[in-house]
């Protein structure tokens, strides 16, 4: 299985300030199509994950362009340029390619 | 807008079977995409059980194979997993999503006699 390793597992971060999560796959993300399938997601408190960014540094319908997606073949990062209150949750990310497929442990933020 | 919600029994005896349905408005499952089942243990992280298209292709987590089934009724927009054999570790928030972007709320299934 291709392991997703996120660092840091939790954060806290005064609003305004930016913050980062990095996301290592055991295994290039790379396909031969030329895209590559490493998602972002954010779980609310009581809520679904929801998609934040596909393929690396789309942003999905909706998302606040505070968030942005980096990287390339087995290192990935997730920057919020500003933190706001409402971005409290948990971050995933997800790779897409490889059966089965696989998540990483998940960074909780928490705001100061 | 697509939706996803799924129904089916909170709470499944040990060795039983868990069945779960999503039911999809907004979107033709007839359409394309994969339809995939994830659930969240407590304590733990995210984990991808299957997934199905509108034609009844599955592809599964190996460490679940031997256990799950999905299927899919287009013409009632709804898809379907079945979990047997099921123990104390299948306790999780099932959800199902259509692959990747939009997702059920999800649904609390507790393995306990």
């Amino acid at each position: 299985d291709i392991v997703m390793t996120q660092t840091p597992l939790s954060l806290s971060v005064t609003p305004g300030q930016p913050a980062s999560i990095s996301c290592k796959s055991s295994q290039s993300l790379l396909q031969r199509d030329g895209k590559t399938y490493l998602n972002w997601y954010l779980q609310k408190p009581g809520q679904s994950p929801q998609l934040l960014i596909f393929e690396v540094s789309s942003r999905f319908s909706g998302v606040p362009d505070r968030f942005s997606g980096s990287g390339s073949g087995t290192d990935f990062a997730l920057k919020i340029s500003r933190v706001e209150a409402e971005d409290v949750g948990v971050y995933y990310c997800l790779q897409g390619i490889y059966v089965p497929y696989t998540f990483g442990q998940g960074t909780k933020l928490e705001i100061k | 807008q697509v939706q996803l919600q799924e129904s089916g029994p909170g709470l499944v005896k040990p060795s039983e079977t868990l069945s779960l349905t999503c039911a999809v408005s907004g979107y033709s499952i007839s359409s394309g995409y994969y339809w995939g089942w994830i659930r969240l243990p407590p304590g733990k992280g995210l984990e991808w059980i299957g997934s199905i298209n509108h034609s009844g292709t599955t592809s599964y987590n190996p460490s679940l194979r031997s256990r799950v089934t999905m299927s899919v009724d287009t013409s009632k927009s709804q898809f379907s997993l079945r979990l047997s054999s099921v123990t104390a570790a299948d306790t999780a928030i099932y959800y199902c999503a259509r692959m990747w972007a939009y997702w059920g709320q999800g649904t609390l299934v507790t393995v306990s006699s």
